[in-house]
């Protein structure tokens, strides 16, 4: 069974361009979730997708947006980069279900460099 | 709200000895709690996970894990570590009913040395 697919693995834009990832989670899951990874400030939750509607946001300005196909494969966009958006970005899926218990399966990111 | 706190952000250890790595939460709700594992270059893997029932959790690798509810911790320990084990551990907490997010700790770096 295929993992979750993060591309392009590694980018570098300029400040002010903008940035689309892509993600296609393992087949069969239904919930896509991205998260921003930087040595300062961790692990953080960008926002979870499930059937083509956002379920959950973070604290991350609308710069920042994304979304989900009737495939599951999931897009995320930065516009207007800064400096600061350069970051690991990561993308998990999971099989969504009654009772769901969270468990996410994460794909090996996309590395954004903002010069 | 949820949050995580690993006490350590980086633990040397030499190969063959004992390792536990910190990890403490606040949850108003019941939660569910992970220990995921990133190495360089790679996205992260799910080492072991709590749900409900015994306390005691054992996943991959020889990795475990213990929940006590009344401390709010959920300590990872693995008896005898290798120099394959070298990378970076995090722990997560889950609130319960529809709301999916994970919170995650900053991490710890586990060096295992020769």
């Amino acid at each position: 069974k295929a993992g979750v697919t993060q591309t392009p693995r590694y980018l570098i834009k300029t400040r002010g361009q903008q940035v689309t990832l892509s993600c296609s989670p393992i087949s069969g899951h239904r919930s896509v979730s991205w998260y921003q990874q930087t040595p300062g400030q961790g692990l953080q939750f960008l926002f979870e997708y499930f059937s083509e509607t956002q379920r959950n946001k973070g604290n991350f300005p609308g710069r920042f947006s994304g979304r989900q196909f009737s495939n599951s494969r999931s897009e995320m966009n930065v516009s207007t980069l800064e400096l600061g958006d350069s970051a690991l970005y990561l993308c998990a899926s999971s099989l969504f279900a009654g009772g769901n218990t969270g468990e996410l399966f994460f794909g090996e990111g996309s590395r954004l460099t903002v010069l | 709200a949820q949050s995580v706190t690993q006490l350590d952000s980086q633990v040397p250890v030499f190969e063959e000895a004992p390792v536990e790595l910190r990890c403490n939460y606040s949850s108003s709700v019941s939660v569910y709690l992970f220990w995921y594992v990133q190495y360089p270059n790679q996205g992260l893997q799910l080492l072991l996970k709590y749900l409900s029932g015994s306390t005691l959790v054992k996943g991959i690798n020889g990795f475990e894990a213990e929940f006590n509810k009344s401390q709010t911790s959920f300590h990872l320990r693995k008896p005898s570590v290798h120099i394959s084990d070298t990378a970076e551990y995090f722990c997560a907490v889950r609130g319960g009913g529809s709301n999916y997010k994970l919170t995650f700790g900053k991490g710890t770096l586990l060096t295992v040395n020769p």
